[in-house]
């Protein structure tokens, strides 16, 4: 059972921004910084953001990550429809690494 | 370019045994712990089992403790879960990832039936 929450579904048109929002505690974000996965259907998850708001190299700047005490959000600026797919958050909890409930993003 | 490529896997009977093996490519293995993650068909992320680099730190998730050994082979840039005593509850796609969760392998199906 996760330890961090997220809605279950998000969804926006192309061109809009959309936030998806990370529900932890004091032990896992309120401690340790947040990670940020994409899921595309069928494919291995993909890190968009590490230390809460940092970007790999190659990931578009469209995405942002924050974390405010015990929460943390994505957003995606400038909806796609490629960036339709299933996101997760992540955060080290003393010594387990726990993922969130994922929310699946709809490009209407 | 950093390939991370899963084998092992396959169908095994509830209190079995399979080993997983993570070929690693690409970077400096013996520098970058190692983590294994799996992903329960139509749920979320699951993670299992961490190794650091020089293999001091290891680390498992309540739901594999006791079952599962995860190893590395720095020579062979290789990592590796020994899991045994299998559950149906197992059955899962793994994928094994680089330190970070910066590189991914593309997962492969273990199924306990």
């Amino acid at each position: 059972q996760s330890v961090l929450t997220q809605p279950p579904s998000a969804s926006g048109t192309p061109g809009q921004g959309v936030t998806i929002s990370c529900s932890g505690g004091f032990s896992n974000i309120g401690r340790n910084h947040v990670y940020w996965f994409q899921q595309l259907p069928g494919m291995a998850p993909k890190l968009l953001i590490f230390r809460s708001d940092q970007r790999p190299s190659g990931v578009p700047d469209r995405f942002s990550g924050s974390k405010s005490v015990t929460s943390a959000s994505l957003t995606i600026s400038g909806l796609r429809s490629e960036d339709e797919a299933t996101y997760f958050c992540g955060a080290w909890d003393d010594t387990d690494f726990v993922f969130g409930t994922g929310t699946t993003l709809t490009v209407l | 370019e950093v390939h991370l490529v899963e084998s092992g896997g396959g169908l095994v009977q509830p209190g079995g045994s399979l080993r997983l093996s993570c070929a690693a490519s690409g970077f400096e293995f013996r520098t970058y712990s190692m983590t294994w993650v799996r992903q329960a068909p139509g749920t979320g992320l699951e993670w299992i089992s961490y190794i650091n680099s020089g293999a001091t730190s290891i680390l498992y998730a309540d739901s594999v403790r006791g079952r599962f050994t995860i190893a590395r082979d720095n020579a062979k840039n290789s990592l590796s879960l020994q899991m045994n005593n299998l559950r149906v509850e197992d059955t899962a796609v793994y994928y094994c990832a680089k330190s970070g969760f910066d590189y991914w392998g593309q997962g492969i199906l273990v199924t306990v039936s």
